[in-house]
């Protein structure tokens, strides 16, 4: 699996957007990035994922660059709920491809 | 309600002793993982498996062991092997079809 950079950290105020970068520059054409999120003493809770579309949900969207060597994920209205590790990977969609590797992540910090 | 189960919340070891978590999924799942997580910072895996009766290691296999007789069920053995045992280990799943890892609420172990 190709290999992700993330910020260690990052704040933003309650209301505002959350934008969180992933770089992943070596990114082959059959992965998808993903986007989680971990609570403290939780486990990972899945956000979205895309191959080279844009993507949205209910939590939030993700943008992928046109080349694919990065893209941002967006929480449209931070909360306090929302403060949390927010890990960027990239995989192949098909889970016998193999195995899936977390790096440290963001930290994102909402702010009152 | 469909998820991963872990169990205990809490384990402690002592000194020389064998210890294992259990992991338990009602999702109907083929693919299974074990992540290790040190305070502040990301998750390394530790063994998955993709079918029954078959797992692969991980970035740091040394000092666990695993077992997959049934699908529904990865538990992990920690051997008086791992010298530094004390952690916090997530079980997932994976959604054969969109790759997605679902997982458990986590065990925090540690060395008494």
């Amino acid at each position: 699996d190709a290999k992700t950079t993330q910020p260690p950290s990052m704040d933003c105020a309650e209301g505002r957007a959350a934008n969180l970068p992933c770089n992943h520059s070596t990114i082959s054409g059959n992965e998808y990035v993903y986007w989680y999120r971990q609570i403290h003493s939780q486990g990972p809770q899945y956000i979205i994922h895309g191959l080279k579309n844009n993507e949205t949900n209910e939590m939030a969207s993700l943008i992928i660059t046109e080349d694919r060597k990065s893209s941002t994920l967006i929480l449209p209205h931070a909360t306090l709920r929302d403060t949390a590790v927010y890990y960027c990977i990239v995989k192949q969609e098909n889970t016998n491809a193999g195995k899936s590797t977390f790096g440290d992540g963001t930290t994102l910090t909402v702010k009152p | 309600d469909g998820g991963i189960t872990q169990s205990p919340k809490y384990l402690f070891r002592k000194e020389g002793q064998n210890v294992t978590l259990s992991c338990e999924q009602n999702l109907n799942h083929d693919a299974m993982y074990w992540y290790r997580q040190d305070p502040g910072q990301g998750l390394r895996l530790i063994y998955y498996s993709q079918i029954v009766n078959d797992f692969q290691k991980g970035d740091i296999a040394e000092g666990y062991s695993v077992s997959r007789e049934k699908k529904e069920s990865f538990p992990l053995t920690v051997t008086s092997a791992q010298k530094n045992p004390t952690a916090f280990y997530l079980c997932a799943s994976s959604d054969g079809a969109r790759g997605k890892l679902f997982f458990g609420s986590g065990t925090q172990l540690s060395v008494l």
